[in-house]
């Protein structure tokens, strides 16, 4: 099993700020990594697939890079609608795919 | 507009079964390959069940092969979760998510809200 680790746990930041989420696996996943988000209550939503490719309606502050064991989310703005738990997954090695244990966002 | 509302969930006692349902509407449910994930309250995702756009072709996680088989009615537009032997950590949210595509590309653009199932003796 591809183990993803997230971090950190916790990021505390102001709107307006820079936040960088980091995701690493544990062997190569090449560039089939995925970030979702998901908010209190709510199901996650896409944000982006194949480590740096923005899903449908993603506002462009938000941008996925690395590739191999690497990868990072960073949201350039934060924004009040951006706090909330963000979450990668791997598809390189389905269908075992794996979710990272989550980034809580939260307003400093 | 993509809808996929998830029903079925419920207590159920260890050992007993349960059938989820997904009815999907907004679009051509026959075109897409289809999923099962499941989050634990205030833990991460776990990806349990695929079938493919046409049903032929199913896989579940290793931690619920022999007892948790999914199935689609694409006549119906529903998606399945039969759920048998059902153990305490079982005891989740389960969403059904739909795949990107057909073959599936294991990632998700669309999810329901969930059900809940708890299983308690």
């Amino acid at each position: 099993e591809i183990v993803l680790t997230q971090s950190p746990a916790i990021l505390s930041l102001s709107p307006g700020e820079r936040a960088t989420l980091s995701c690493r696996a544990s062997q190569s996943v090449s560039r089939y990594l995925v970030w979702y988000q998901q908010k209190p209550g709510q199901a996650p939503r896409l944000l982006i697939y194949d480590a740096s490719n923005r899903a449908t309606g993603i506002p462009a502050r938000f941008s996925g890079s690395g590739s191999g064991t690497d990868f990072t989310l960073t949201i350039s703005s934060l924004e009040p609608e951006d706090f909330a738990v963000y979450y990668c997954q791997q598809r390189s090695n389905w269908p075992k795919i794996t979710f990272g244990q989550g980034t809580r966002l939260e307003i400093k | 507009q993509v809808q996929l509302v998830e029903s079925g969930g419920g207590v159920v006692q260890p050992g007993r079964s349960l059938r989820l349902s997904c009815a999907a509407s907004g679009f051509t449910f026959s075109s897409y390959a289809m999923h099962w994930v499941r989050q634990a309250p205030g833990k991460g995702l776990e990806w349990v069940a695929v079938i493919a756009d046409d049903g032929r072709d199913k896989k579940v996680a290793d931690s619920v092969k022999g007892r948790f088989t999914i199935s689609r009615d694409n006549s119906k537009n529903t998606l399945y979760l039969q759920m048998n032997s059902l153990r305490a950590e079982d005891t989740t949210l389960y969403y059904c998510a739909r795949d990107v595509s057909a073959p599936a590309n294991y990632y998700f653009d669309y999810w329901g809200q969930g059900t809940l199932v708890t299983v308690s003796s």
